[in-house]
């Protein structure tokens, strides 16, 4: 089944306490995002990835990491996160530019930062 | 800068009754594509529709169907005879030639409440 996989789905930690969040995709794309949801502002670029080796600032960097070692994998890295990070958070891929092409999500991981 | 605007925030309706999501964008680009995505309660976003700036030809699918007008800039989506499966959180998206990457710039949403 195609599908992009995300993990841990619900997160609970305290601020300055570095996190990963995990993102796989199976369909052999070579776009991948993050994206972070808020109420009333939609869904934001963190970073996105148009290969291996190849990250892109999107929207709103500031307190994320991200790397793309294999083609499958997409982690997001908060080194010291903060409370202003609680937030819904979505990764994503497409065939090409997330922008021209249908993007498939994960399931989301609701990240809470105390 | 490109942006959209969704200014329904929510709508409810009873089952059965069409609804219409309106999506109003801006952008100085000629060569330019609009989403529309769908979030139901589980969470997982899903895509419903692209459309590219060349092609104003409107969409059916099923009870689904788009009205993409590009004098008024509006790229607008109905449910006609609406059950309670459409209940979610659909959002519109935009990206045009200018921004880097054609990156996406989403709406903020509006939420569908379809009552039995």
């Amino acid at each position: 089944e195609a599908q992009v996989t995300q993990n841990p789905r619900y997160l609970i930690t305290v601020t300055g306490k570095k996190l990963t969040v995990t993102c796989s995709q199976n369909m052999n794309h070579e776009y991948m995002s993050w994206y972070r949801q808020d109420p009333g502002l939609g869904l934001r670029q963190i970073y996105y990835s148009m290969n291996v080796e190849v990250t892109d600032k999107g929207d709103v960097p500031e307190g994320y990491k991200v790397s793309r070692k294999e083609k499958r994998n997409f982690p997001l890295i908060l080194e010291s996160p903060s409370p202003n990070q609680t937030s819904l958070y979505f990764c994503a891929s497409s065939l090409g530019l997330a922008g021209v092409n249908e993007q498939f999500f994960g399931p989301g991981t609701r990240l809470t930062v105390l | 800068a490109q942006k959209v605007t969704q200014a329904q925030t929510e709508i409810s309706v009873v089952e059965k009754e069409d609804v219409t999501l309106d999506c109003v964008y801006e952008t100085r680009d000629t060569t330019y594509y609009l989403f529309w995505y769908k979030q139901p309660p589980s969470g997982e976003l899903v895509f419903l529709i692209r459309r590219n700036s060349f092609d104003e030809q409107n969409e059916i699918s099923g009870r689904y169907s788009w009205n993409f007008q590009k004098s008024t800039s509006s790229f607008n989506f109905t449910i006609t005879a609406s059950q309670v499966v459409d209940s979610a959180v659909y959002f519109c998206a935009l990206s045009d030639k200018r921004s880097n990457d054609y990156k996406l710039s989403f709406g903020a949403g509006t939420t569908v409440t379809v009552r039995a």
